[in-house]
């Protein structure tokens, strides 16, 4: 079965740092682009970051630019996101997710089952 | 950066019912648009890409239509285990963005 495993989440203070990561299995990680997508509490959905499968493109959000970094390692397959510097409005469900069967344009075909963050 | 906005932000049905919820761009976004479904404390689960394009194991009842800014997904026949909260998303271009959503509710 295809299958992200996010861990890392936890609560923190403001100003702290936070290493999210994301376990893949059942697919091959290196060939796909993969995100990470947040929600707030009883807010929608917000895309934080996206890494290339070679890891060479990446994109950040404007309100976690400078302060997150997205990072992956395709022999471990497991995708990273290294968070510095949070604030309370970080405080949400952050979900590692791989990009559609051909490309990004085809939205975000699996989803991880999230793991949670609060800064306070 | 592209502004997605659906319509209703929420809606009562029955089930039987026929919805559509529709999304707009704030620009031309081609066919690169997708709909995902989200039941409480549960990750988002993609229904429908490239604007029109079921997802396997997707009922059919389920179907999207449009392109350039404006799109639809419809529900022809809701069933009970329909009842959640509905996101567009567009794919076109970096950053990705979602609508805020569409909460769908038992009448």
């Amino acid at each position: 079965d295809v299958q992200l495993l996010e861990s890392g989440g936890g609560l923190v203070q403001p100003g702290e740092s936070l290493r999210l990561s994301c376990a893949a299995s059942g697919f091959t990680f290196s060939s796909y682009s993969m995100y990470w997508v947040r929600q707030a509490p009883g807010k929608g959905l917000e895309w934080v970051s996206v890494i290339a499968s070679g890891g060479n493109g990446i994109y950040y959000a404007d309100s976690v630019k400078g302060r997150f970094i997205i990072a992956r390692d395709n022999s471990k397959n497991t995708l990273y996101l290294q968070m510095s510097s949070l604030r309370a409005e970080d405080t949400a469900v952050y979900y590692c997710a791989k990009e559609g069967v051909i490309n990004y344009h085809y939205g975000i075909d699996v989803w991880g089952q999230g793991t949670t963050v609060t800064v306070s | 950066d592209i502004q997605m906005t659906q319509s209703p932000s929420s809606v009562s049905a029955s089930v039987g019912d026929r919805v559509a919820i529709t999304c707009r761009a704030s620009q031309d976004i081609s066919s690169w648009l997708a709909w995902y479904q989200q039941k409480p404390g549960k990750a988002p689960k993609l229904l429908i890409s490239a604007a029109s394009t079921l997802q396997g194991g997707v009922p059919s009842r389920f179907s999207g239509s449009g392109s350039g800014t404006d799109f639809t997904l419809t529900i022809s026949s809701l069933q009970p285990e329909d009842f959640a909260t509905y996101y567009c998303q567009q794919a076109n271009t970096f950053p990705i963005t979602f609508g805020q959503g569409t909460r769908l509710e038992i009448k």
